[in-house]
């Protein structure tokens, strides 16, 4: 693997489910991102991680939860999340220090019924 | 009002045709400016980077930075099919004071015709 991964792809699921999506990145990198992309809106940072450390919270709902247990895994608990959660969820990483050069993942599609 | 204005287009132009895609923005501390390019059902990639003013070129692709009229431009010359994609432009702050954050546009979404 090389790059930025992302899993699962796709995913469905109801407004009472609990699910994680994972990312994992391949390039040395310590630093590690979790955006969120939703139609006609720009990207919007949901969370930052560097070595680990949560460094910044874009003031998300608690019904998002990050996870960071290394440099190089990024987890997204997902808990009672409502219709307008859905969106394409994506992971990025970069050095510290170099945000301006972000590496992405291909994202999760996110469908909340 | 939004720090970073794109127009979501869409844009559609002929095969060879240049495109000129800009974005404008309203943080005078931005120093740093990027272009995104992402194909449909993928992450962005990073296609263009540039620090502070002035111009950069990289094969048919040019990114333009007017930090005096906080304005900038991606120039694709010979425009090809394989160009079509949403085109994200990206700026930041700089210094450990800014945290992480960098700040996209909406994104345009580009249309190259054979």
């Amino acid at each position: 693997e090389t790059g930025v991964t992302q899993t699962p792809r796709h995913l469905v699921m109801g407004m009472t489910n609990k699910k994680s999506l994972k990312c994992e990145q391949h390039l040395g990198h310590n630093a590690m991102y979790w955006y969120k992309q939703s139609a006609k809106k720009p990207l919007e940072l949901m969370f930052v991680y560097n070595f680990k450390e949560q460094t910044e919270n874009n003031s998300v709902p608690s019904r998002f939860s990050p996870e960071c247990p290394n440099s190089s895994h990024l987890f997204l608990h997902l808990h009672t999340l409502q219709p307008e959660d859905s969106a394409l969820y994506l992971c990025a990483s970069s050095q510290r220090g170099s945000q301006e050069t972000q590496y992405f993942g291909p994202g999760t599609r996110l469908l909340v019924l | 009002q939004k720090e970073v204005e794109q127009d979501p287009g869409p844009l559609s132009v002929p095969e060879g045709a240049i495109v000129s895609l800009n974005c404008t923005y309203s943080n005078s501390a931005f120093q740093y400016f990027m272009w995104y390019r992402q194909y449909s059902r993928k992450g962005p990639e990073l296609l263009m980077y540039t620090y502070s003013s002035g111009n950069k070129e990289d094969g048919r692709f040019t990114a333009q930075v007017d930090k005096s009229s906080k304005y900038i431009s991606l120039f694709i010359r010979d425009s090809q099919p394989s160009d079509s994609a949403t085109y994200l432009c990206a700026m930041s702050a700089s210094g450990e004071t800014s945290g992480s954050r960098l700040t996209f546009g909406e994104g345009t979404q580009l249309t190259v015709n054979p």
